[in-house]
C-alpha cells in the first residue's frame, strides 16, 4: 500500500525565512514524487516533480529514498507563497499515475 | 481548449436523490481520473480512465457510484440514492499517457452537498 504523510497541517512563516514542508512516504517500489499547490480560488496545479530536479517559483525538492522523505524548501519566502500544498505519489505498474495524496499542509507567510 | 472543465461547480441535492456529474478533459488527454476530496483531506482517488475503458476503481466506489466515459472524451460520474457523507469536492483530472504523470491537468472540481 502507498500512503503519504504531511505532518504539519499549518505552517507560518514570515517573508524572507525559509520554509520547509515536510513530506513522508511508503511504498516497496520506486515512487515518483510530486508537490501540487491549490492558491485561494484556484485550481490544484504541479508544482514540481522529482524526477525534473528543477526549481520552480524557487522551491526544490530532493527525494530521499532513505529517509522515504520529499521535502520541499524554499530559502526565502513570499506572501504570494501562501496556498495548501500537497505532497503526491505515483506508484508504478497497475498503479501508474494514479497519485496518492497527503493531507495538505497549508502554508501562510506574514509580511 | 481552456483545460478541463467541471460542471456543475456546484450541487446541492437532497439526501436519496441522483446526481450526476460531468467532465470534460483536455482534447488531446486519453487518461481522465476522479477523486474526491473531503474537508481537511487531501484527493483521494476514486477511478480512472484510459480512452474509454475504466481501468481502476478504488474500494471507496461503491456500488451507488458509477462512471463512465463515453467513446474517450468526457466523463460523467452519478451517485445514486445520495447520502450526507457522499458530501465533497469531486475532482477530475487527466493527462497524456506518454507524458508519464507531467501533464496531471486539473478541474476546478464539483462541490456537492447532501442535505
Amino acid at each position: 500500500a502507498q500512503r503519504v504523510t504531511q505532518p504539519e497541517k499549518l505552517l507560518s512563516v514570515f517573508k524572507g525565512a525559509p520554509v520547509e514542508l515536510k513530506c513522508n512516504y511508503s511504498y516497496s517500489g520506486s515512487p515518483e514524487l510530486f508537490w501540487y499547490v491549490q492558491y485561494s480560488r484556484q485550481r490544484l496545479q504541479l508544482l514540481l516533480r522529482h524526477i525534473s530536479r528543477e526549481s520552480i517559483k524557487g522551491f526544490t525538492a530532493d527525494l530521499n529514498k532513505g529517509e522515504t522523505s520529499f521535502h520541499l524548501k524554499k530559502p526565502f519566502a513570499q506572501e504570494e507563497d501562501s496556498a495548501m500544498y500537497y505532497c503526491a505519489l505515483s506508484g508504478g505498474g497497475t498503479s501508474y499515475g494514479k497519485l496518492t495524496f497527503g493531507q495538505g499542509t497549508i502554508l501562510t507567510v506574514h509580511p | 481548449d481552456t483545460g478541463v472543465s467541471q460542471d456543475p461547480r456546484h450541487k446541492i441535492t437532497k439526501r436519496g436523490q441522483n446526481v450526476t456529474f460531468r467532465c470534460d478533459p483536455i482534447s488531446e488527454h486519453n487518461r481522465l481520473y476522479w477523486y474526491r476530496q473531503t474537508l481537511g483531506q487531501g484527493p483521494e482517488f476514486l477511478t480512472y480512465f484510459q480512452n474509454e475503458a475504466q481501468l481502476e476503481k478504488s474500494r471507496l466506489l461503491s456500488d451507488r457510484f458509477s462512471a463512465e466515459r463515453p467513446k474517450g472524451s468526457f466523463s460523467t460520474l452519478e451517485i445514486q440514492r445520495t447520502e450526507q457523507g457522499d458530501s465533497a469536492m469531486y475532482l477530475c483530472a487527466s493527462t497524456y499517457l506518454g507524458q508519464g504523470n507531467y501533464g496531471y491537468t486539473f478541474g476546478s472540481g464539483t462541490r456537492l452537498t447532501v442535505v
